[in-house]
């Protein structure tokens, strides 16, 4: 079983509509979660991180919420465009070390 | 742009061959980190590199090996390639030895191909 699990595993919504997306993890304890966009083809681009105190945190139309309690995040985007179009990946740093732990990501498709 | 470059952006190799992949980190980040993206798999952890030296390994095979040269570029070597090879790699710089208190930034990645 991951110990990074992402859900839907893809999603398609239109332009302009808001979208939510989530990740459950079982790493414990952790130093940061992090959540990376991920375009086709391309190198992960990192869009938050958030340590094991913190709550939420936004980027632009990106929020990562945080509950430590549960173990699970999610990223919300609102107002969708077009670029959004992209894997989204959740990845968990475990205590102490540098290792990521990569989800297998939520393809998300934005269409006119 | 993330300041991280790869290359080969594509390689095409057959099966028992090997490559050798590099990586120039961005101005200033002593540490390098490379990982694999395979189509049924997410993003695994290959191993990490600061300064010249291995800091951190992750689920590398024996048939592939690293290093990190003096000017800090690195370069991972994938020998006696089986077609189970073929997938993304990327490559990652961080400013710092402890990777999990600083951004990444990753590179444009290399497409491996084995046939």
């Amino acid at each position: 079983k991951n110990q990074v699990e992402q859900s839907p595993q893809s999603l398609i919504i239109l332009e302009g509509k808001n979208c939510t997306l989530q990740c459950n993890y079982t790493v414990s304890p952790f130093s940061n979660l992090r959540w990376y966009k991920q375009d086709t083809g391309r190198g992960p681009v990192s869009l938050t991180i958030m340590t094991f105190s913190e709550n939420t945190k936004s980027n632009g139309r990106y929020t990562a919420t945080l509950d430590a309690d549960t173990k699970q995040s999610s990223l919300h985007i609102t107002a969708s465009q077009l670029s959004d179009s992209a894997s989204y990946i959740c990845v968990v740093i475990p205590y102490n070390t540098d290792k990521l732990i990569f989800g297998t990501g939520t393809r998300l498709q934005v269409f006119p | 742009d993330s300041g991280v470059t790869q290359t080969p952006k594509h390689l095409i190799t057959a099966t028992g061959q090997r490559v050798t992949l590099r990586c120039s980190p961005r101005s200033g980040d002593l540490s390098v980190y490379w990982y694999q993206q395979s189509l049924d798999q997410g993003l695994q952890f290959l191993i990490q590199y600061y300064n010249g030296e291995e800091r951190a390994k992750g689920n590398i095979l024996e048939r592939f090996s690293a290093q990190q040269f003096p000017d800090l570029h690195s370069e991972l070597n994938l020998s006696s390639l089986e077609l189970g090879d073929s997938a993304l790699y990327f490559c990652a710089s961080s400013p710092s030895r402890t990777g999990f208190q600083y951004e990444q930034y990753f590179g444009p990645g290399t497409r491996l191909t084995v046939t």
